[in-house]
């Protein structure tokens, strides 16, 4: 079992509407969650910075975790074109400190 | 603030050639890190600085690759020789402090073995 799963996708969704981007994880160890956003040939953007379980909004992103479930979303209100993107879930905890990321989702957002 | 700065962008080469790539971090970040991104993958930690020690190298394949950070500042990344498995994007990335602090990572040289 790799230490985080994420869907791949291809994710395609109309303009306007909820994205749910998903990540699972197995190391309990795991303290820190994040979500980067890729735009294709470019580097990751940090969009969202957790810690532990519940909820973050930023905007139109609300992060959420549920550490019982060893579970992480990232939702993507009134989505726009703009949001297309790769979007990388990341975490890390305990005393290694190490980044772990997941796979990447492709999400398009179609005007 | 100026972001993580890496160069060059984009890099072609035949195998068994060498390579290196440049990165400068964020003024004062203390901690640096390389990332490989294979296609459809996320990042793989290759090594990481604190100043100018190595932290973690484990992932570093270190019979073609090297680092090194002098000054505690900026950073190159050598492979040599190149392997066809080497393509990819290698990812520059920097944080005030090593531990939980949030990475920020530069655009990437992606390279290319012919």
């Amino acid at each position: 079992q790799k230490e985080v799963e994420q869907d791949p996708g291809p994710l395609s969704v109309p303009e306007g509407a909820i994205v749910s981007l998903n990540c699972t994880y197995s190391n309990s160890a795991f303290q820190y969650f994040m979500w980067y956003r890729q735009y294709s040939r470019k580097g990751p953007e940090l969009l969202m910075y957790t810690y532990s379980s519940g909820n973050k909004e930023d905007g139109r992103f609300t992060a959420q975790v549920d550490k019982s479930s060893k579970y992480i979303s990232l939702f993507i209100r009134d989505s726009q074109p703009s949001d297309s993107a790769t979007y990388l879930c990341a975490m890390t905890g305990g005393s290694n400190y190490k980044l772990t990321f997941g796979k990447g989702t492709l999400l398009t957002v179609n005007p | 603030e100026a972001g993580v700065a890496q160069s060059p962008r984009y890099k072609i080469i035949e195998k068994r050639q060498s390579v290196a790539f440049w990165c400068n971090p964020i003024s004062g970040h203390a901690t640096l890190y390389w990332y490989q991104q294979i296609l459809g993958q996320g990042p793989k930690l290759l090594i990481q600085f604190q100043n100018n020690g190595v932290v973690d190298d484990s992932q570093l394949p270190k019979d073609r690759f090297s680092a090194e950070r002098l000054k505690g500042v900026d950073s190159t990344l050598k492979i040599q020789p190149a392997k066809l498995e080497d393509s990819a994007v290698y990812l520059c990335a920097s944080s005030l402090e090593g531990g939980y602090q949030p990475q920020h990572f530069g655009d990437g040289t992606r390279l290319s073995i012919l």
